[in-house]
């Protein structure tokens, strides 16, 4: 069975600051995906980027990008310019492809401070 | 764009009733959505896979004749709470996926809330 975990429960930076989130998983596949979704106090998920795993050049979309390493099954998300917007609880998540079923990882708490 | 909605945002209800959860994908036809629950500050936890024309697809420990769910288009599906009770009290979210060409997306509604008294 896949698994996703996020070793850090919160986190705390200023704005404007760079921030990473780390998010490692285990599987025995080789074709699957991998997401980050943002969930803000408002609870709407939403989807932050997304990385197909056969793909080496890592994915971002304007400030936030993601550092993908398949042979360590490591795939974190850095966020750049940090705002107070993205203060939010962050999910890593898996899929295999074809399967559409997700596994989330625990999350992370991430707060913008002023 | 894609657009899921849930409907009622929030229910409270008393216990022993039954509640029934909308989710509509607004703007694309969905063959499969999910249903999710969430307890504060924690992740979200898969319920079942509702695939449109057929049974859904329950995940271990979800208790079928609890949860009824029904996909009965491309566009809805809906989560049934039958005899509900306080420890039934959650955060429940609905995602559709949205097929295109080269790659599956998950889009989520906004959740609904229910409480049981």
């Amino acid at each position: 069975a896949q698994t996703v975990t996020q070793s850090q429960p919160e986190m705390s930076v200023q704005e404007a600051e760079t921030v990473t989130l780390s998010c490692t998983y285990d599987t025995s596949e080789s074709n699957y995906y991998l997401f980050w979704y943002k969930q803000p106090p408002s609870r709407q998920m939403i989807l932050v980027i997304r990385q197909e795993a056969y793909k080496q050049q890592n994915a971002t979309e304007n400030r936030f990008s993601v550092n993908f390493q398949k042979a360590a099954k490591s795939f974190s998300l850095k966020i750049s310019d940090s705002q107070l917007g993205d203060t939010a609880m962050y999910f890593c998540a898996f899929t295999l492809q074809g399967a559409q079923k997700l596994v989330f990882g625990q999350g992370t708490r991430l707060t913008i401070n002023p | 764009g894609a657009v899921v909605s849930q409907h009622p945002s929030w229910v409270i209800c008393k216990s022993g009733t039954s509640v029934k959860i909308e989710c509509r994908s607004l703007d694309f036809q969905a063959t499969t959505m999910f249903w999710y629950r969430q307890f504060p500050k924690q992740s979200l936890m898969l319920m079942a896979t509702s695939n449109e024309g057929s049974k859904a697809t329950y995940e271990q420990g979800v208790e079928k004749d609890k949860f009824l769910i029904n996909h009965a288009s491309l566009t809805l599906s809906t989560l049934t709470v039958t005899s509900a009770h306080p420890e039934d009290s959650s955060f429940y979210i609905c995602s559709a996926t949205k097929r295109t060409v080269d790659r599956d997306t998950q889009y989520f509604g906004p959740g609904t809330r229910l409480t049981v008294l």
